[in-house]
């Protein structure tokens, strides 16, 4: 397709399970970018990529979140030992380059609740 | 601490008018400007950009910037229902890879 591609659009897990979302970029599309969002809040910036290097991780809520992508394309984020508080929408978006002056367009999200 | 805001609304306008959704920003660095509308259980969908002082128009929508007063808005002419959702502004954060997000503006377009 042509656009941002994520799956699943949903999962329901029990607390404590580990969790892996994916994200296909735009083709083309060297930056990949993964945010939160809560219920009735705003977007979360959780973590960039540029290639296969992500260099700020800094927006990742705790040790239990990671994200990795290879071959320049899939993403995927991991949530270990998840909590309740993962509960969210988590959405990928991609652009040309990292660049903060590039458009963002974002997927259809993955709908995480955790029991 | 920079900041995008924008008013939650809602902003309730009659069908075929004209809705002004403002969003002002903190960054004085910052050179893009997106907005976003993302209807309920939707993800963010881009509708417009600008990058420039003045007026940017397509289709109904126009984006308008003054960087010198830090303010942008969407004007939507002649309104419909399907307009209705919720309007994220974005600014670019001067100096990084990032946008910084307002959290956005409901919009409800009446019939």
């Amino acid at each position: 397709g042509a656009g941002v591609s994520q799956s699943p659009s949903n999962k329901v897990t029990e607390k404590g399970k580990d969790v892996e979302l994916r994200c296909d970029p735009i083709s083309g599309h060297t930056a990949l970018y993964w945010y939160r969002q809560s219920l009735g809040q705003g977007l979360e910036f959780l973590i960039y990529f540029q290639g296969n290097s992500a260099p700020d991780k800094s927006g990742l809520p705790s040790d239990r979140f990671s994200a990795e992508r290879t071959g320049g394309s899939v993403s995927t984020l991991t949530i270990q030992r998840t909590q309740q508080e993962d509960s969210a929408v988590y959405l990928c978006a991609s652009s040309l380059v990292a660049d903060s002056n590039q458009p963002q367009h974002f997927g259809d999200g993955t709908r995480l609740s955790i029991l | 601490q920079k900041e995008v805001e924008q008013n939650s609304g809602p902003l309730s306008v009659p069908e075929g008018a004209i809705a002004s959704l403002n969003c002002t920003y903190s960054d004085r660095g910052s050179q893009s400007f997106f907005w976003y509308r993302q209807y309920s259980g939707k993800s963010p969908e881009l509708i417009m950009f600008i990058y420039s002082n003045g007026d940017k128009e397509d289709g109904r929508f126009t984006a308008q910037l003054n960087k010198a007063s830090q303010y942008v808005s969407l004007l939507i002419r002649d309104s419909q229902p399907s307009d209705s959702a919720t309007y994220l502004c974005a600014v670019s954060d001067s100096g990084t890879y990032k946008y910084i997000f307002g959290t956005g503006t409901r919009l409800k377009v009446l019939a």
